[in-house]
């Protein structure tokens, strides 16, 4: 089934810096790649996601990559801000078809003034 | 357009207990997935429902279970509650067609004592 791995667990940059999260998938068949920001007492909010088809998304300050071949995708955030502090997932369906995502472990995110 | 409502935010139960957390969908949204969060093991799947039935299901025993009702709004219920249950239960909302967005609502706390 598929396993999807995300790296750093925490990452801490400074306001106006870029901070890249990045996540590895197991299934070759997975074509579609989203990415959620939770913050503290709510639920994931779905901000930015990729279909295998296009090897790169844009967003104003969010951007992702997808890379096919190497099974893995990025999340990159120009510019952070504090209101950007949160936990990002990424999570890929566990394979094609109507499958349920799987999530990656989370990245803590804080963007330090 | 409404988010995912999911009922009640809050709730505390005691170990041999059951529970029932509810889910209304996005409108037009046919396919209602859960998640259990904890902090240990992240976002996992528990099963996803579409027009009633259910279409997919992850690797939780009996004791997690759950229905679809015909306007898309989902239950899930869990029988003789133990503490490893306490978690924060997310349901997401999806069109029910491949590769499409998924919304979480703000998730149900669930703590057992």
């Amino acid at each position: 089934g598929e396993n999807v791995e995300q790296h750093p667990s925490t990452l801490s940059v400074q306001e106006g810096d870029s901070a890249v999260i990045k996540c590895t998938y197991s299934d070759s068949a997975s074509n579609y790649f989203p990415w959620y920001k939770q913050e503290l007492g709510k639920g994931p909010q779905l901000i930015i996601d990729i279909r295998s088809n296009v090897g790169e998304k844009k967003d104003q300050r969010i951007a992702v990559t997808l890379n096919k071949t190497a099974k893995h995708f990025s999340l990159h955030i120009t510019e952070t801000q504090p209101e950007d502090s949160a936990v990002y997932f990424c999570a890929a369906p566990k394979g094609a078809g109507n499958t349920p995502l799987v999530f990656g472990k989370g990245t803590r995110l804080s963007v330090i003034a | 357009k409404a988010g995912v409502t999911q009922t009640p935010r809050y709730l505390i139960k005691t170990r041999g207990q059951q529970v029932t957390l509810s889910c209304s969908p996005i409108s037009g949204h046919r396919s209602v997935s859960w998640y259990q969060q904890t902090p240990g093991q992240g976002l996992q799947f528990l099963f996803e429902y579409f027009s009633e039935t259910q279409r997919n299901k992850g690797n939780f025993p009996g004791r997690f279970s759950g229905r679809q009702f015909s306007n898309s709004r989902s239950e899930m219920n869990v029988s003789t509650l133990e503490l490893g249950d306490s978690a924060l239960y997310l349901c997401a909302s999806n069109t029910g067609t491949v590769n499409t967005e998924a919304f979480f609502g703000q998730g149900t706390r669930l703590t057992v004592v």
